[in-house]
């Protein structure tokens, strides 16, 4: 069974440039998840969605995070302009049925700014 | 806020013990607790869901117990093996609906 696909695995690049994470949920799960795990704040959840429309975006940390699902299949978080703070491992999760329920999370993408 | 704490220490076992690790929350009484596993560079892995009205829940070697008059959920690996050490975290949904996790606790079980 496919899991959770995240794209790309590592992104290095300079600041103020545009950044594209890519994820594909599990199919039929109707929640997805964006978290930010960091060694001074561990994981942090960013912004979730169900059945494609967000629901929560309080902790996408500036107007500079946005975030999409355009199906039920892909989803992508956008970082413009990223800046040396944003460098962070990021982890797309996918769910069926609720918060409470188990999520299955993506290998993550390790990201770092210069 | 909701908060959660785990021990940031590692903790470091002996190969066949038992493996106990502590999660402590405050501020809310969630109606559910998960436990989730991770290996560096991996994603957390899910492991057992414990409902609040449900004392001890077990899955082959792991245990977990949930205590909603402490405000603590137990993690307990039995006959520990080197392929358990990994970074444990709790988590739980607060009472703005999100899941929130814990910094984890690192386990290293020596062969």
């Amino acid at each position: 069974d496919a899991g959770v696909i995240q794209s790309p695995r590592h992104e290095v690049t300079e600041m103020g440039q545009e950044v594209t994470l890519r994820c594909k949920p599990i199919s039929g799960h109707d929640y997805l998840f964006w978290y930010r795990q960091t060694m001074m704040r561990g994981l942090e959840l960013l912004i979730y969605f169900n059945n494609n429309v967000p629901i929560d975006d309080s902790g996408m940390p500036e107007d500079r995070f946005s975030a999409k699902m355009p199906n039920a299949s892909f989803s992508t978080l956008k970082i413009q302009p990223s800046e040396p703070r944003d460098s962070a491992v990021y982890f797309c999760a996918s769910s069926l049925g609720g918060l409470n329920q188990p999520q299955h999370f993506g290998d993550g993408t390790r990201l770092s700014i210069l | 806020s909701q908060k959660i704490e785990q021990n940031s220490e590692a903790l470091n076992i002996q190969e066949g013990k038992t493996a106990t690790l502590t999660c402590n929350y405050t501020n809310y009484s969630p109606a559910y607790l998960q436990w989730y596993r991770q290996d560096p560079g991996r994603g957390p892995v899910f492991l057992l869901l414990i409902r609040e009205n449900e004392k001890e829940k077990r899955k082959e070697r792991l245990k977990v117990t949930f205590d909603t008059t402490l405000k603590q959920s137990l993690f307990h690996i039995t006959a520990s093996q080197p392929a358990d050490s990994a970074t444990y975290l709790c988590a739980l949904v607060d009472s703005s609906y999100k899941l929130i996790f814990g910094s984890g606790t690192r386990l290293l079980v020596r062969p």
